[in-house]
């Protein structure tokens, strides 16, 4: 019962740096998210995939790219890594529907920019 | 300005309270509403409530929504130290995904 698995759990880069989060889901989903969580700012989404073959962006994209390699993984880069990306992020994905929209979420990536 | 409020922001209370978290919401086309909870690492679903106003039960929690007020709570009975966790509210917005509250940290104390 994998659901959604993101590598890896934890990093450290120094400014500049670049680095890809991968995230996998096993449940044929369509619709893939990925989070940032801060403290005290709840959950906030970077960039969102609502199917295979599309992106875009969510209410904090700046810094960030996104793939969409096939329906099952969806993967976030940072080109060059800045001390406000430190944080927690989240990748998670649902069976987008009109009225359902439960997303399942993986254990996310603590990560650490010095 | 913040689509989904959450009410309290934190809340501590002894085992066996009860216990009622708060989330406002904003209507664009309104779809649902979800609840998570959120012990050390990832959000887990709880409840999905819709317009029909009809209350979600599981154990000791339940919730429900005003369609008219636009809120919904979650209740807990009986607490117990199990319950400390972050609650998240979110709002469905389709296509776009989910929007968050900033959730309310709960800690009960034995």
């Amino acid at each position: 019962n994998a659901g959604v698995t993101q590598t890896p759990k934890f990093q450290v880069l120094k400014t500049g740096q670049s680095m890809t989060l991968q995230c996998a889901q096993d449940m044929n989903h369509n619709s893939m998210y990925w989070y940032r969580q801060d403290p005290g700012m709840g959950l906030r989404l970077i960039y969102y995939s609502a199917s295979e073959g599309t992106t875009d962006k969510g209410e904090v994209p700046n810094g960030y790219n996104v793939s969409r390699l096939n329906k099952r993984e969806f993967s976030l880069r940072l080109e060059s890594a800045a001390p406000s990306q430190t944080s927690v992020y989240f990748c998670a994905s649902s069976e987008l529907g009109s009225v359902k929209n439960i997303q399942y979420f993986g254990a996310g990536t603590r990560l650490s920019v010095l | 300005e913040d689509k989904v409020v959450q009410s309290p922001l934190s809340l501590v209370v002894h085992e066996g309270d009860t216990v009622t978290l708060n989330c406002s919401y904003e209507v664009t086309n309104f779809r649902s509403l979800l609840w998570y909870k959120q012990e050390k690492k990832a959000p887990t679903f709880l409840f999905m409530l819709t317009s029909s106003g009809i209350e979600k039960k599981s154990g000791r929690l339940s919730s429900i929504l005003d369609k008219k007020e636009l809120f919904s709570i979650l209740n807990i009975t009986a607490t117990q130290t199990g319950d400390s966790a972050i609650y998240l509210c979110a709002e469905n917005l389709g296509a776009d995904g989910l929007t968050f509250g900033k959730g309310t940290h709960l800690i009960i104390q034995p």
